[in-house]
């Protein structure tokens, strides 16, 4: 099986700009779930999708908005860029069945904001 | 919050030690699940865990689920170059349908070959 694919790998962009990354889950997996990473804070939850509907949300600004389209493929989308946004954006997929927690990782999209 | 409290921040070690690295949680958790992330690239899972007291192997990767189901820890032996990395420990919360993760800081290992 192909593993989470994540696009753009890395992207520059300027304060106010909004930006989109993608991720594609593994097949057959219908959660994905988005993280953030910086080297202050670590690992914070963004949001989890599942079946379309937005299931749990961290606590970020509504700046941060995401969506899933019916082939699982999920979009986050970031408006209003501020500097603190550069981090390392991860999805995670999850088939999430019964008993399984397991979130496997995309290699992520590094974002700058200048 | 929950809040994760994985220690220590970081190791330098000299290959062939054995390593140990642990967390521990404010509240109870279901799933605790080790990860490892090397630069530039995306957390791979390492084990997961399930039941309290579930000791589960993965090569000379050990971890534990702790009986309290407040703590886990993660142990490497005979460590070579190739286990330098951070290691995160993640772990699902008891409640309802959440299927949100908490993270550990990490632990950044260094091994001297």
């Amino acid at each position: 099986k192909a593993g989470v694919t994540q696009t753009p790998r890395y992207l520059i962009k300027t304060r106010g700009q909004q930006v989109t990354l993608s991720c594609s889950p593994i097949s057959g997996h219908r959660s994905v779930s988005w993280y953030q990473q910086t080297p202050g804070q670590g690992l914070q939850f963004l949001f989890e999708y599942f079946s379309e509907t937005q299931r749990n949300k961290g606590n970020f600004p509504g700046r941060f908005s995401g969506r899933q389209f019916s082939n699982s493929r999920s979009e986050m989308n970031v408006s209003t860029l501020e500097l603190g946004d550069s981090a390392l954006y991860l999805c995670a997929s999850s088939s999430r069945t019964s008993g399984s927690n397991e979130q496997f990782f995309g290699p992520g999209t590094r974002l700058t904001v200048l | 919050g929950q809040q994760l409290n994985q220690s220590p921040q970081s190791m330098f070690i000299q290959e062939g030690e054995d390593v140990s690295m642990n967390c521990t949680s404010s509240s109870i958790f279901n799933t605790w699940l080790w990860y490892k992330q090397d630069p530039g690239e995306g957390p791979v899972l390492l084990i997961a865990l399930y039941k309290a007291g579930e000791l589960t192997s993965n090569g000379r990767l050990t971890a534990q689920f702790g009986i309290t189901r407040k703590d886990s820890f993660l142990n490497i032996s005979a460590s070579i170059p190739s286990d330098v990395g951070i290691y995160f420990c993640a772990g699902r919360d008891s409640g309802g349908s959440n299927y949100k993760l908490t993270f550990g800081k990490g632990t950044l290992l260094t091994v001297n070959p």
